[in-house]
């Protein structure tokens, strides 16, 4: 079983439209949660962690459910900037401490 | 703030040749670099990682001999993909850290551009 899983997607959303992307992880004592959003042919860039609590950074929302291991990301508005691919990311502890687990990404794409 | 530079950014080779990805972390040292590969609409998959002035650890079916890596400089570390073939073709990604790992730690990520290699 993969460390993070993630639907692949393509979404194809029209700009304005809320979407949601989810993913699982399978190890219950991984440490840290982010959301990145990676452009063809780049490297990932951080679009914001995720926080037991919930947070929200403008249109971006992200949730974490320790219980299901579970992750989320809601964008709001969309916009056709938005278009990427967003990787789910889990940052292993103990004797994976440091090490960042990618899903395989949720492409999006915002049409006009 | 701190940036990792990454070279080349695109490399198109003849199977059997050998090429060599360089990663730089400049204003800051990285003891530590990650070395990944990411295949179309695939993950970034974990190849190895290395310590400066030590052996890189490699992940289970990356074979040692074909991916080498140096890290001789905490500024410096090089992937050399051996006698490379079609299957080779990837964009490979360098990433380093600053700060602490642990519990409440506040380590930040540092990701090189990427190279893309085409093997012909």
């Amino acid at each position: 079983r993969k460390e993070v899983e993630q639907d692949p997607g393509p979404f194809n959303v029209p700009e304005g439209a809320t979407v949601a992307f989810n993913c699982t992880y399978s190890n219950s004592a991984s440490q840290s949660f982010f959301w990145y959003r990676q452009d063809c042919r780049k490297e990932p860039k951080l679009l914001m962690s995720v926080y037991s609590s919930g947070n929200e950074d403008g249109r971006f929302t992200a949730q974490l459910n320790r219980a299901s291991q579970y992750i989320s990301l809601l964008i709001r508005d969309s916009k056709l900037s938005d278009s990427a691919t967003y990787l789910c990311v889990v940052k292993g502890r103990g004797s994976t401490l440091g090490r960042l687990y990618f899903g395989r990404g949720t492409q999006l794409t915002v049409w006009p | 703030g701190a940036v990792v530079s990454q070279h080349p950014s695109w490399v198109i080779c003849k199977s059997g040749t050998s090429v060599k990805i360089e990663c730089r972390s400049l204003d800051f040292q990285a003891t530590t670099m990650f070395w990944y590969r990411q295949f179309p609409k695939q993950s970034l998959m974990l190849m190895a990682t290395s310590n400066e002035g030590s052996k890189a650890t490699y992940e289970q079916g990356v074979e040692k001999d074909k991916f080498l890596i140096n890290h001789a400089s905490l500024t410096l570390s090089t992937l050399t993909v051996t006698s490379a073939h079609p299957e080779d073709s990837s964009f490979y990604i360098c990433r380093t850290t600053t700060g602490t790992s642990g519990v409440g730690g506040t380590d930040t990520q540092y990701f090189g551009p990427g190279t893309r290699l085409t093997v012909l």
